[in-house]
């Protein structure tokens, strides 16, 4: 089986440009996280769907953050536009339900902002 | 809102040895699940161990145990025969029903 993938698994971007992440989850998970990590610091929530709706998208830390979930398989966060500051790892996980279950992560994409 | 703290940045441990990551965390909730997550240069997050906070029995997978204090809020793991593969950084997260909170991380150096 699968697991969660991530793609690209690393991208260099210039301030200003946008930069569009994708997350592939297990199939048939309905739950899929995003979260990020900024070097050095805690890994951080950006939002939760389920299916193809946003459960809970306090995380993310601005409008220049946009995230999908067409038909609720996989998802995109895109950036827009990218600033020195979005540089960090971002993780994606899928779950097939909330709650206790462990949530299985993808390699995650390092992203560059230059 | 939920914090999970993880007070040791960095550890070091002799191979073979034993070491203890302690992580403590805050909640209001009587039910929920803590996770170790363990995140080795290939960045992939791989699930360590898993625990249930209505179980009283502290979770072991082979050479991976935790002490999981309720009352005092802590789960610590504990790596016994420690291999040089177990080099990684460490998080430990509390599981609600929205996702997952993670502490900081504990960096884990193996000395051969």
């Amino acid at each position: 089986e699968a697991g969660v993938t991530q793609f690209p698994s690393h991208s260099v971007i210039e301030k200003g440009q946008t930069v569009t992440l994708r997350c592939d989850p297990i199939s048939g998970h309905d739950n899929l996280y995003w979260y990020r990590r900024v070097m050095g610091k805690e890994i951080k929530f950006l939002l939760h769907f389920v299916k193809e709706s946003k459960q809970d998208e306090s995380g993310m830390p601005n409008n220049r953050f946009l995230a999908e979930r067409t038909g609720g398989t996989y998802s995109t966060l895109k950036v827009q536009p990218a600033e020195l500051e979005d540089s960090g790892v971002y993780f994606c996980a899928s779950s097939p339900w909330a709650g206790g279950t462990e949530a299985f992560f993808g390699q995650g994409t390092r992203l560059t902002v230059v | 809102a939920q914090t999970v703290t993880q007070s040791q940045p960095e550890m070091s441990v002799q191979e073979a040895e034993t070491v203890t990551l302690s992580c403590t965390y805050d909640t209001s909730e009587s039910d929920y699940y803590l996770f170790w997550y363990k995140q080795p240069p290939s960045r992939q997050m791989i699930l360590v161990i898993r625990q249930e906070a209505y179980k009283q029995q502290n979770a072991t997978e082979n050479r991976f145990s935790v002490n999981f204090q309720k009352a005092a809020k802590s789960f610590s793991l504990k790596i016994s025969d420690s291999q040089l593969g177990d080099a990684a950084m460490y998080f430990c997260a509390y599981r609600s029903a929205d996702g997952l909170t993670f502490g900081k991380g504990t960096h884990l150096i193996i000395q051969p």
